[in-house]
């Protein structure tokens, strides 16, 4: 079945430092990705996504990847800001499955 | 356009009670679901409707109803709330329920926090 594998948390990191949150899944066919973000006391929120190979997903500064051949969709971003800290969900909807599928979430506490 | 919304914000309810959490989206969207959020855990399916009169089993749906009274609505009920059932809920909604949507986009409410002392 499909999965999506995001590392462990939680990213600490100082204002205006560069952000990676690895993501990579095992999914049917070719899968639309998604990185949906949590702010604390909210709900989830699509952030960006892809839906073919090669494409990027960009916005408020956030960008990832569609990479087929390693099977990821990374977040990055190249400095961030206090008010981005919140949990960080990587998603793929397959073509093989009914409902989206979630990983367990990364949080990222950025520090003045 | 207010999107997903979600009642109560907050209950702290006594183990043995029942409650129904109330959810409603406006977007006339086919497909609703419920998840509950704990830590280290992310997200796990309770239930899902593909349709307005379809109710499914997700991952977790033990102690745990649902009712789609009509394509807007879908509630959760606990109908007795053991401590275990602490948790956040949060209810989403999807424009279709095909294996081909992969594009489309859940859309979340704010959540319910629960309580069960």
């Amino acid at each position: 079945g499909d999965s999506v594998t995001q590392m462990e948390g939680p990213v600490t990191l100082s204002e205006e430092a560069f952000l990676t949150i690895n993501c990579t899944y095992t999914a049917t066919g070719y899968p639309s990705l998604f990185w949906y973000v949590q702010y604390p006391g909210e709900g989830l929120q699509l952030l960006l996504k892809a839906t073919k190979a090669d494409d990027k997903g960009s916005n408020k500064g956030f960008e990832a990847t569609y990479r087929k051949e390693t099977t990821s969709f990374h977040l990055e971003k190249g400095s961030v800001q206090v008010s981005d800290s919140a949990v960080y969900f990587c998603a793929l909807k397959s073509g093989g499955s009914y409902i989206p599928t979630f990983g367990r979430g990364t949080s990222l506490i950025v520090h003045p | 356009n207010a999107g997903v919304t979600q009642t109560p914000k907050f209950q702290v309810l006594k183990t043995g009670q029942s409650m129904t959490l109330q959810c409603a989206q406006d977007m006339n969207h086919n497909s609703m679901y419920w998840y509950r959020q704990d830590p280290g855990m992310g997200l796990r399916l309770i239930y899902y409707s593909a349709s307005e009169g379809t109710t499914d089993k997700g991952e977790v749906p033990n102690g745990y109803n649902v009712s789609r009274l009509n394509k807007r609505e879908f509630s959760l009920r606990l109908e007795s709330a053991a401590p275990s059932q602490t948790s956040v809920y949060f209810c989403a909604s999807r424009k279709t329920f095909e294996k081909t949507s992969g594009q489309e986009t859940q859309y979340f409410g704010p959540g319910t926090r629960l309580l069960v002392l």
